[in-house]
């Protein structure tokens, strides 16, 4: 079952502009992860960010996390061309440490026109 | 490098002929993983092993099936391909216990006519 819910589904910026994607999801999780996507090619982990953990940074990547809402952001600040990709959240819910499963999102398409 | 390969990339087959997707990882990781992603659908996970010798089903196993005879490596097998099997196969792997990231293969293409 997809647990991630993204929105928006696409998202069309300028290069330069920051590119900000939203991820909700049902059940209590033990972290949450973003990961990028190019087009029919490998996920590429971007970042993680655990239940006890409102904020995280990781170069132009800003996530933050809120367990009551069970929602999740992330902001590209300053995009460039090569950041067109899609972005997806995935949860690792408690009780599914043993399976290394993680639920993923429909994800986010972004693309950034130069 | 730390990765996790996967072979082949690009597989066109028929009905029915058993083909088998290599995945293999360089990191000591206990967990692998294989998903499928599928248009409308998303990332599902279809087997995951916990360490060698131990594997077992995630949400879409059927038509598949997987072995861990050794740590790096967790092959997917499809012993009678059927076309709703087409798809994009990802194979992934981490380190035990919680809060690690996972790291996926490269993909594999399948289409099965």
């Amino acid at each position: 079952s997809q647990q991630g819910e993204e929105d928006p589904q696409a998202l069309s910026i300028q290069e330069g502009e920051n590119a900000t994607m939203n991820c909700s999801y049902k059940t209590s999780i033990n972290n949450l992860q973003w990961y990028r996507q190019n087009s029919g090619r490998g996920l590429v982990h971007l970042i993680l960010i655990r239940s006890n953990e409102r904020e995280k940074h990781s170069g132009r990547l800003r996530v933050t996390l809120d367990t009551s809402k069970k929602s999740s952001s992330l902001l590209i600040t300053a995009s460039r061309a090569a950041d067109t990709a899609s972005y997806f959240c995935a949860t690792d819910g408690r009780g599914s440490g043993n399976t290394g499963k993680l639920i993923f999102g429909q994800g986010t398409t972004l693309q950034v026109k130069p | 490098e730390a990765q996790v390969t996967q072979n082949p990339r690009y597989l066109i087959t028929v009905t029915g002929k058993k083909l088998t997707v290599t995945c293999s990882q360089n990191m000591n990781h206990e967990y692998m993983s294989w998903y499928r992603q599928d248009p409308g659908l998303g990332l599902r996970q279809i087997y995951y092993s916990m360490n060698v010798e131990v594997t077992d089903k995630g949400d879409v196993p059927e038509g598949y099936k997987v072995s861990r005879k050794e740590k790096r490596n967790f092959p997917l097998i499809l012993e009678s391909p059927s076309p709703n099997q087409t798809s994009l196969y990802f194979c992934a792997s981490r380190l035990a216990g919680v809060g690690h990231e996972q790291y996926f293969g490269p993909g594999t293409r399948l289409t099965v006519t």
